[in-house]
């Protein structure tokens, strides 16, 4: 079972700042943040990741609580691209299988209107 | 630099037949992972190799499925007796590490293999 829990779905409007939430109150405190997409008919792709801190990419930006209880992944300006599934993902501690393996929870689907 | 490499696209079996799935990873990446997603759900683990070395199978059904990634060469997943249920599109991943966080963990995703069993 993936141990995040995100919104099955969410809809942004073009040109508009999106915030995608997930919840992972069982963190342990040796777990990293990932988020992956998956765009229609593709491979995942690898988004962005984090610890503690807050961290920017040129893909988007990872706000991190303080007590790690929860993050949102944040595109700046949503583009029509930007339509995928988005996986907020545990990696570490207790999570992430022997050596890396990734498991996916359903992730949020994100719709957006031109 | 060209990304993670699957191939074939598309596979069409008969039930009983047998499927090979090729992952040639990014240049420099010895870690491979199969992952497959059946239709309506998410992705599922099912295998981690190195070269020539199977680290993880923990996901792999017990019969029928095996993998690997020889030293030189793509890396197969094979299914034998393919049956409907088998229908599903099977992705590869490879990364240049395998930590958790360590500089190079990013996977990189192929563009999958979609297996209809008829």
């Amino acid at each position: 079972d993936a141990k995040t829990t995100q919104p099955n779905s969410m809809e942004s409007n073009e040109e508009e700042p999106v915030h995608l939430p997930c919840n992972h109150s069982t963190i342990s405190g040796t777990d990293y943040i990932h988020w992956y997409r998956q765009l229609p008919s593709q491979g995942p792709e690898y988004v962005i990741h984090g610890l503690t801190s807050n961290v920017n990419n040129r893909m988007a930006s990872l706000a991190i609580a303080e007590d790690r209880k929860s993050s949102t992944l944040i595109l700046h300006r949503a583009t029509l691209r930007d339509a995928a599934v988005y996986y907020c993902i545990l990696r570490g501690g207790n999570y992430g299988g022997s050596q890396g393996n990734l498991i996916f929870g359903k992730g949020t689907k994100l719709s957006v209107k031109p | 630099n060209a990304g993670v490499m699957q191939n074939p696209r598309h596979l069409v079996r008969r039930r009983g037949q047998e499927a090979r799935l090729r992952c040639s990873p990014m240049k420099g990446h010895s870690h491979v992972y199969w992952y497959r997603q059946l239709p309506e759900e998410g992705l599922k683990f099912m295998v981690y190799l190195q070269k020539e070395n199977i680290i993880d199978e923990s996901g792999m059904p017990k019969e029928r499925f095996s993998a690997e990634f020889p030293k030189e060469g793509p890396s197969i997943l094979r299914i034998q007796q393919v049956v409907r249920g088998d229908s599903a599109a099977y992705f590869c991943a490879s990364s240049l590490n395998s930590g958790r966080a360590a500089p190079g963990h990013e996977q990189y995703f192929g563009p999958g293999t979609r297996l209809t069993v008829t």
